[in-house]
């Protein structure tokens, strides 16, 4: 079964500062991945999305990831944070187009000015 | 272009009793999935719509069921509710076979 964890549930990072938030996941193949960001009392918007095309994947809003198969991983990056990008972040997994998309727990993401 | 849209937004409901949350597709999208988003955690997936049958489903008890229309929308009906489904549900349309899930605001349902 697929599944995928992120490490820390919650992430404090400075304005202006780096951004990392981990993503890995398990699966025998090569899955699609997801990023999602979900501000509070609303539903989710994808960030970025891998599909076995470009391991470097950008997304919106400056984010980017970088699928690393031998790793497992699909960390969502950013180089510099903004007050805005307070929210939570999910990664997401499915393993073919046409399968139930997976959601990991999700990382809480704070900036401080 | 409307994205998705559910209603209702929130709604209060004793144990024991039934609901009914609805879901318009984005325009275009034929395929509809539900989850559930308890406090502070990821969604869990409850079943997903295609061609007005269920095509896939989570690890839910038979309380939960749904229905797909023949225009894309779909309903979620919870049955016998309990204080455990008090959550934000969630609906999420796509384009079968795409995988590319586009999320409305949720409707927030609080068991009492």
């Amino acid at each position: 079964a697929q599944s995928v964890t992120q490490l820390g549930s919650h992430v404090s990072v400075s304005e202006g500062a780096l951004v990392l938030l981990r993503c890995n996941y398990s699966s025998s193949v090569p899955p699609y991945l997801f990023w999602y960001v979900q501000y509070p009392n609303q539903g989710l918007q994808l960030l970025l999305k891998y599909t076995s095309a470009a391991t470097l994947v950008k997304g919106i809003n400056g984010f980017e990831a970088e699928f690393k198969k031998s790793e497992t991983s699909f960390h969502l990056t950013k180089p510099s944070a903004h007050m805005s990008d307070a929210a939570e972040y999910f990664c997401a997994v499915v393993k073919t187009s046409y399968d139930k998309v997976i959601f990991g727990p999700g990382t809480s993401l704070s900036v401080i000015p | 272009d409307a994205g998705v849209t559910q209603s209702p937004t929130h709604l209060i409901k004793t144990r024991g009793q039934q609901v009914t949350l609805r879901c318009s597709p984005k325009s275009g999208h034929d395929t509809v999935s539900w989850y559930q988003q308890a406090l502070g955690q990821g969604p869990q997936f409850i079943f997903q719509y295609y061609e007005e049958e269920e095509r896939q489903r989570g690890n839910f008890p038979d309380r939960f069921s749904g229905h797909q229309f023949p225009n894309y929308s779909s309903e979620l009906n919870v049955n016998a509710l309990l204080l455990g489904d008090s959550a934000l549900y969630l609906c999420a349309s796509s384009i079968f076979n795409t995988g590319e899930l586009f999320f409305g605001e949720g409707s927030r349902l609080t068991v009492l």
